[in-house]
């Protein structure tokens, strides 16, 4: 199975300041990259597929990149409402795997 | 655009079984390839296995495979994920997932549809 490592584990900021979360897979996936948002309680939410494309609905502070076996997900200018678990996830095959998550916290 | 109802939260004895339901509103039900992730306490998603109608075949992730069957049932447009001999780590939130663009699974895709989870709990 394709492994996907996430980094950092725990970042701290502040509103305002600009964030970026690293993905790495263990053999290429291409562009079948997706990231999710999840908030404690509730399902995960699909912010990013095929490695850049922004979900409808999804605020343009978000973006994503990569391609191969390295990726980022990007917040312009964190919000609030940003304050959350993000995972990326492959889907190059039809055997799904996360990444371990990032948990961005308030500094 | 197809939204995903679970059954409710469920507390099992180890080594019993617990079937859990999902059923599928709007759109076509066999357009979509419906997958189940678990979620443990604090821990992270894993994937565990899906349906993939335009193959006719269902798919299971190594980790579960032999302890987890995934069914439908199209006359009541509900999809099951069994999970059996139940082990203490096997309390999580159980969600079912599936792709809105209704491909019926011909190419692996990201989960933009969730159920709202159900909790399982594993308690002696």
């Amino acid at each position: 199975d394709i492994q996907m490592t996430q980094s950092p584990s725990t970042l701290s900021a502040s509103v305002g300041d600009r964030v970026t979360i690293t993905c790495r897979a263990s053999q290429s996936i291409t562009n079948w990259l997706a990231w999710y948002q999840q908030k404690p309680g509730k399902a995960p939410k699909l912010l990013i597929y095929k490695a850049s494309s922004l979900k409808s609905g999804v605020p343009s502070r978000f973006s994503g990149s990569g391609s191969g076996t390295e990726f980022t997900l990007t917040i312009s200018s964190l919000q609030p409402d940003d304050f959350a678990t993000y995972y990326c996830q492959q889907y190059n095959t039809y055997t799904w795997t996360f990444g371990q998550g990032t948990k961005v916290e308030i500094k | 655009q197809v939204q995903l109802v679970q059954s409710g939260a469920e507390v099992k004895k180890p080594g019993s079984s617990v079937k859990v339901s999902c059923q599928a509103s709007g759109g076509t039900f066999s357009s979509y390839a419906i997958s189940w992730v678990r979620q443990a306490p604090g821990q992270g998603l894993d994937w565990m296995g899906g349906i993939i109608p335009v193959f006719g075949t269902t798919i299971y992730a190594q980790k579960f495979q032999g302890r987890v069957t995934i069914t439908t049932d199209e006359s009541t447009r509900t999809t099951y994920m069994e999970l059996s001999s139940l082990r203490f780590e096997d309390t999580a939130v159980y969600y079912c997932v599936t792709s809105d663009d209704g491909h019926s699974g011909a190419y692996p895709d990201a989960f933009d549809i969730w159920g709202q989870g159900t909790m399982v709990t594993v308690s002696s």
